[in-house]
């Protein structure tokens, strides 16, 4: 059973270009949580959502950051017009149902860098 | 506001010795969850423990284990017979009962030395 995805691995942009970022859940997983990690700083929450809904975005930058979890495909994170401060890495994770009752399986992480 | 604050941002210990990490965190709910994740050079995020706080008992994983003390706001790691691969980033991290999204601290860098 494959584990949390995320891609790319590693992501470089010029200031002003989008990053997209990719998440697919853990098999059966149709809870998606996005964190973002600063350097030398603990995960700080982003958003969280289920299927085709955004539950819960309070963590989310009000503008240039969007995320979505369609109905089929990956969930996606999009930053528009990236600045240097966006440089940092971006982890998804999943759960089988609502937390936390249920464990947050967290991917690899995407780490994104602005130049 | 619920915060996780980690005192600790280094630590050094020889293998085989015991080291405890500590953590402290502040809510005002009664029943909520607490956890350490290890963060090694690979950068991936593993669930290491976890308490819910309405129990007494301390949480055991091998040889990694907690001294939850709720009164005090306190949730330290104990990991004993320490090894080369328990160095990494240990974060502590809280969620509350009905909660969706994990707080963590600003966590703490373990070395185990040879």
């Amino acid at each position: 059973n494959a584990g949390v995805m995320q891609n790319p691995r590693h992501l470089v942009r010029r200031r002003g270009q989008e990053a997209r970022l990719r998440c697919s859940p853990m098999k059966g997983h149709s809870h998606v949580y996005w964190y973002r990690q600063l350097p030398e700083e603990g995960l700080k929450f982003m958003v969280y959502l289920q299927k085709e809904n955004i539950i819960d975005e309070s963590g989310m930058p009000k503008e240039r950051f969007s995320a979505e979890f369609p109905k089929e495909g990956p969930s996606i994170l999009r930053i528009q017009q990236v600045v240097r401060g966006d440089s940092a890495a971006y982890f998804c994770a999943s759960s089988l149902y609502t937390s936390p009752q249920e464990t947050q399986y967290f991917g690899p992480g995407t780490r994104l860098l602005v130049l | 506001a619920q915060t996780v604050t980690q005192s600790q941002p280094e630590m050094s210990v020889q293998e085989a010795e015991t080291v405890t990490l500590s953590c402290t965190y502040d809510t005002s709910e009664s029943n909520y969850y607490l956890f350490w994740y290890k963060q090694p050079p690979s950068r991936q995020m593993i669930l290491v423990i976890r308490q819910e706080a309405y129990k007494q008992q301390n949480a055991t994983e091998n040889r990694f284990s907690v001294n939850f003390q709720k009164a005090a706001k306190s949730f330290s790691l104990k990991i004993s017979d320490s090894q080369l691969g328990d160095t990494a980033m240990y974060f502590c991290a809280f969620m509350s009962l009905g909660g969706d999204k994990i707080i963590f601290g600003k966590g703490t860098r373990l070395h185990i030395l040879p």
